[in-house]
């Protein structure tokens, strides 16, 4: 049982263009919400998080969304570069310390085309 | 700067052998895990550890063991491997739990298994 869903699986953007990727959960005990971005032959790495007490996270281009009451998170990309070329995952876990388990989505595969 | 090393990045194997994956982590970091990436499923935990000596299944454990003699060595076992085990594995580590300190997980770069 996949409990964060994730969309679309893959995403093809234009140079300065915005990337948008989605993530549904059912479990409503997550507290913690990372993206983590992985580039070919790389293992991912953190990208940027958001806990449920704030709707809106920014860091330089990435943006998380964050819709409690439907479930829902997104990352944006704003201004996208091909350099922003990678899988993208979305993770979920119970409590923001690493003694919790992180439940990831599926992935998506973002091409941002030059 | 934080280093988690997976020895072997690519390895095929035959049905039935023994296969061994190898992670070490420089960061004296307690908890480390081991996750399966395929297409289309992301990343599934299959076993962590958070001490020397002890082990937890994660959500797909069956067909596989760890090992933990070593704080800093995590091990991941396929006993005897299968054509569904061909897959990419992730080994990860975290620093132990502190309350309202959000501990980064760090990944290896992989070791990408072909069983025949």
């Amino acid at each position: 049982q996949q409990q964060v869903k994730q969309s679309p699986q893959s995403l093809i953007v234009q140079k300065g263009g915005i990337s948008i990727i989605n993530c549904a959960y059912e479990n409503t005990a997550f507290d913690y919400f990372p993206w983590y971005q992985q580039f070919p032959g790389k293992g991912p790495a953190l990208l940027i998080a958001i806990r449920p007490d704030v709707s809106e996270k920014k860091e330089g281009r990435f943006t998380i969304s964050f819709n409690k009451s439907a479930k829902q998170f997104s990352l944006h990309i704003m201004d996208s570069q091909p350099g922003d070329s990678a899988t993208y995952f979305c993770a979920a876990k119970i409590g923001e310390t690493s003694g919790s388990r992180l439940t990831f989505g599926e992935g998506t595969q973002l091409t941002v085309n030059p | 700067d934080v280093k988690v090393t997976q020895s072997s990045r690519y390895l095929v194997k035959r049905t039935g052998e023994k296969v061994f994956l190898e992670c070490v982590q420089d960061m004296d970091h307690e908890n480390m895990f081991w996750y399966r990436q395929d297409p289309g499923l992301g990343l599934r935990l299959i076993y962590f550890s958070y001490d020397v000596k002890m082990k937890e299944k994660g959500d797909i454990p069956e067909g596989y063991s760890v090992s933990r003699e070593k704080k800093e060595r995590f091990s991941l076992i396929l006993e005897s491997a299968s054509t569904n085990q061909t897959s990419m594995y992730l080994c990860a580590s975290t620093q132990m739990d502190r309350p309202s300190s959000g501990n980064t997980i760090y990944f290896g770069e992989g070791s990408w298994l072909t069983v025949v």
